[in-house]
C-alpha cells in the first residue's frame, strides 16, 4: 500500500531564515505530487504541483520554491521566511497517467514564522 | 476567483441524525469531485468521490449528490456520529489537469 510521510511535523522558524519541508512516498512510482497551505481558519491553497522529476508548477507568487529531486521526494524551500509564510503544510500525491483520481494526503507540517 | 464554495462555515447536528454538507462550483469544466475529512493538525482524510456522470455515490454512511445542472454537490451523513466532527473540505478537478481546486470547508459539530 501506499504511504506518504512528512517532516517535520512541527516548525518554528524566525523572519528572514531559510526553510526547508521534505515529503515522500512510498509504494507507487511517477506519482503526481502536490504542495498545499493551510492559513488559519482558511481553506486549502495549491502552491506547487509537479507530474514529474523536474517539473514543478508555481500556482501562487510567493517566496516559496518546489523541487523534486527524486520521482518520489518533493520539497518546498524558501531562502528567507517571511510572517505570512506561517500555515499549516500539506504534501499530497495522486497517480499519474489516470484522470481524474483521488488525492491523498501527508500529515502535514506546522509552521510558525516568528 | 473562488471556483469551488462551501458557504456555511460551521453546522451543527445531533447525534443520529442527518448532516447535509454543501459544495457549489463555477466552472464547468470540472468532471471529477471529492469530499474530505480533516482532524485538526492533521491531513485531510479522502471520503468519498464522484464523476460528473453519475448523480450519486454511496459508501457506508456517505452520500455525495451531484446536480451538473445547478453546479451543487452535497455530502450526506447517516447517522451523524460524534467522531464525525471535523472540518469538511469539498474538492474538484478536471481530467488533464492534475490540479485539484479545494473549497474553504465546513465545520461539523454533531452534539452527543
Amino acid at each position: 500500500s501506499q504511504t506518504i510521510h512528512q517532516w517535520p511535523a512541527t516548525l518554528v522558524q524566525p523572519v528572514g531564515s531559510p526553510l526547508s519541508l521534505e515529503c515522500t512516498v512510498e509504494g507507487t512510482s511517477n506519482p503526481n505530487l502536490y504542495w498545499y497551505r493551510q492559513a488559519a481558519g482558511r481553506g486549502l491553497q495549491l502552491l506547487f504541483y509537479s507530474v514529474g522529476i523536474g517539473q514543478i508548477s508555481s500556482e501562487v507568487p510567493q517566496n516559496l520554491s518546489a523541487s523534486r529531486p527524486q520521482d518520489r521526494q518533493f520539497i518546498l524551500s524558501s531562502k528567507k521566511l517571511l510572517l505570512s509564510d506561517s500555515g499549516f503544510y500539506l504534501c499530497a500525491w495522486s497517480l499519474t497517467g489516470r484522470a481524474p483520481d483521488t488525492q491523498y494526503f501527508g500529515p502535514g507540517t506546522r509552521l510558525t514564522v516568528l | 476567483d473562488q471556483q469551488v464554495k462551501q458557504n456555511s462555515p460551521s453546522l451543527s447536528v445531533q447525534e443520529g441524525r442527518i448532516s447535509i454538507l454543501n459544495c457549489d462550483y463555477t466552472n464547468s469544466m470540472f468532471d471529477y469531485f471529492l469530499w474530505y475529512k480533516k482532524y485538526p493538525a492533521e491531513g485531510p482524510t479522502f471520503l468519498i468521490s464522484i464523476s460528473s456522470i453519475k448523480d450519486k455515490n454511496e459508501d457506508g454512511r456517505f452520500t455525495v449528490f451531484l446536480n451538473k445542472s445547478a453546479k451543487h454537490l452535497s455530502l450526506h451523513i447517516v447517522p451523524s456520529q460524534p467522531g464525525d466532527s471535523a472540518v469538511y473540505f469539498c474538492a474538484a478537478t478536471s481530467e488533464g489537469t492534475y490540479k485539484y481546486i479545494f473549497g474553504t470547508g465546513t465545520r461539523l459539530k454533531v452534539l452527543a
